[in-house]
């Protein structure tokens, strides 16, 4: 079964600080690999995408790795801010097979800035 | 712009009495979906039109139906809601080709 395994679930940082999120999957065949932000309330919106050739890609202080080998990525947060609290979703697209790219989520990692 | 519309942002419902929610693009996409996102979880998919053909996730109640008259609208209706429909509605869109799935702000729903 394709899964997508995130940690931590939540984190409290404060303002300004780096920190860095994490996101296993097992989805085959892969496609690419995405970031989002969730703000409560709303819907998610896209940081970053990566496909299987690519291992680092960024985003103003936003900059996802992935290691297409091991199924790790990583969204790596840099210099904090208020407007930084959200929920950050790791997604999976399979590749192949389906032609409407079924994505499968993370349960999301609940990120707060403190002040 | 907005590129995918929902509408409305909020609804409130009473159990069992049937609600219809909305989304409109104007990317003029031809894959549109609908996800519903509980509380703390992950959004899952309901179903999704490829073009004009239908997609029903297997584990989608029956109580969920949806319809698109033509490219730009896509309807979510939920014939007898319960307590547990409560959640956040999500529509995304994408064309043929690309991976990038577009979504809408969300229709949280409550079901009185």
């Amino acid at each position: 079964k394709n899964q997508v395994e995130q940690s931590p679930q939540s984190l409290i940082i404060l303002e300004g600080k780096n920190c860095t999120l994490q996101c296993n999957y097992t989805v085959s065949p892969f496609s690419n690999l995405r970031w989002y932000k969730q703000d409560t309330g709303r819907g998610p919106v896209s940081l970053t995408i990566m496909t299987f050739s690519e291992n680092t890609k960024s985003n103003g202080r936003y900059t996802a790795t992935l290691d297409a080998d091991t199924k790790q990525s990583s969204l790596h947060i840099t210099a904090s801010q208020l407007s930084d609290s959200a929920s950050y979703i790791c997604v999976v697209t399979e590749a192949g097979g389906t032609s409407y790219g079924k994505l499968t989520f993370g349960q999301g990692t609940i990120l707060t800035v403190h002040p | 712009d907005a590129m995918v519309i929902q509408n409305p942002r909020y609804q409130v419902t009473q159990f069992g009495k049937p609600v219809t929610l909305s989304c409109s693009q104007t990317l003029n996409h031809n894959v549109m979906y609908w996800y519903q996102q509980k509380s703390s979880q992950a959004p899952k998919l309901l179903f999704h039109y490829y073009d004009k053909d239908f997609n029903n996730e297997a584990d989608t109640p029956d109580n969920f139906q949806s319809r698109r008259p033509n490219t730009s609208f896509c309807f979510l209706d939920i014939r007898s809601p319960g307590l547990g429909d409560a959640a956040m509605y999500l529509c995304a869109t994408r064309q043929t080709g690309r991976e990038t799935q577009y979504f809408g702000l969300g229709t949280r729903l409550l079901v009185l």
